[in-house]
């Protein structure tokens, strides 16, 4: 079974700028859930989709915004991009069921960087 | 609210020598408690997961955690370190219903 794939890996964009990222959850799985990581702030949740509904919502900005398709796909969308948003982004996905209750397998990240 | 401290934000070992890792946690109920591991440049990693079933828990690449509800803590531990287990350790608190919160980090690093 193919892993959970993020495109694309590594993304330059300037200022004010928007962005969209893109995951590809592992078949079968229904769960897609999205994550910074900067070295300031460590890990932090952004939303979780599950079957094309948002079910979850971390503490970023309206400029931070997702969605899911009927195939689970997800994509991520960053509107006017500021510096401190250069990061990398991580997208994780798991299985039908409760989130926290299951196990998130995780794909390599996009590395966005803001000049 | 549920929060994951990390006692050590880097842990050095030579190879060979047991690997300890802390973490401690805050929560209202009974959580999911994780471990993950990320590796330069790649993704993460599960290395093992406690749901209450058993209190020792064991992982893959000879990994192992202990939960103690008294101490609210689940260390990572690996009797003898290998090169390859240079990382960046996660240790993870989910309630049912609720998203992932990581703790900080920890960078384990092992000498030759």
């Amino acid at each position: 079974k193919a892993g959970v794939t993020q495109t694309p890996r590594y993304l330059i964009k300037t200022r004010g700028q928007q962005v969209t990222l893109s995951c590809s959850p592992i078949s079968g799985h229904r769960s897609v859930s999205w994550y910074q990581q900067t070295p300031g702030q460590g890990l932090q949740f952004l939303f979780e989709y599950f079957s094309e509904t948002q079910r979850n919502k971390g503490n970023f900005p309206g400029r931070f915004s997702g969605r899911q398709f009927s195939n689970s796909r997800s994509e991520m969308n960053v509107s006017t991009l500021e510096l401190g948003d250069s990061a990398l982004y991580l997208c994780a996905s798991s299985q039908d069921g409760r989130v926290g209750e299951n196990i998130q397998y995780f794909g390599a990240g996009t590395r966005l960087s803001v000049l | 609210a549920q929060s994951v401290t990390q006692l050590d934000s880097h842990v050095s070992v030579s190879e060979g020598t047991p690997v300890l890792l802390r973490c401690n946690y805050s929560s209202s109920y009974s959580p999911s408690l994780f471990w993950y591991v990320q590796h330069p440049n790649k993704g993460l990693q599960l290395l093992l997961k406690y749901t209450s079933a058993a209190t020792l828990v064991k992982g893959i690449n000879g990994f192992e955690a202990e939960f103690k509800k008294s101490e609210t803590s689940f260390h990572l531990t690996k009797p003898s370190a290998h090169m390859s287990d240079a990382a960046e350790y996660f240790c993870v608190v989910s309630l049912r219903g609720q998203n992932f919160v990581f703790g900080p980090g920890t960078r384990l690093s092992v000498l030759p």
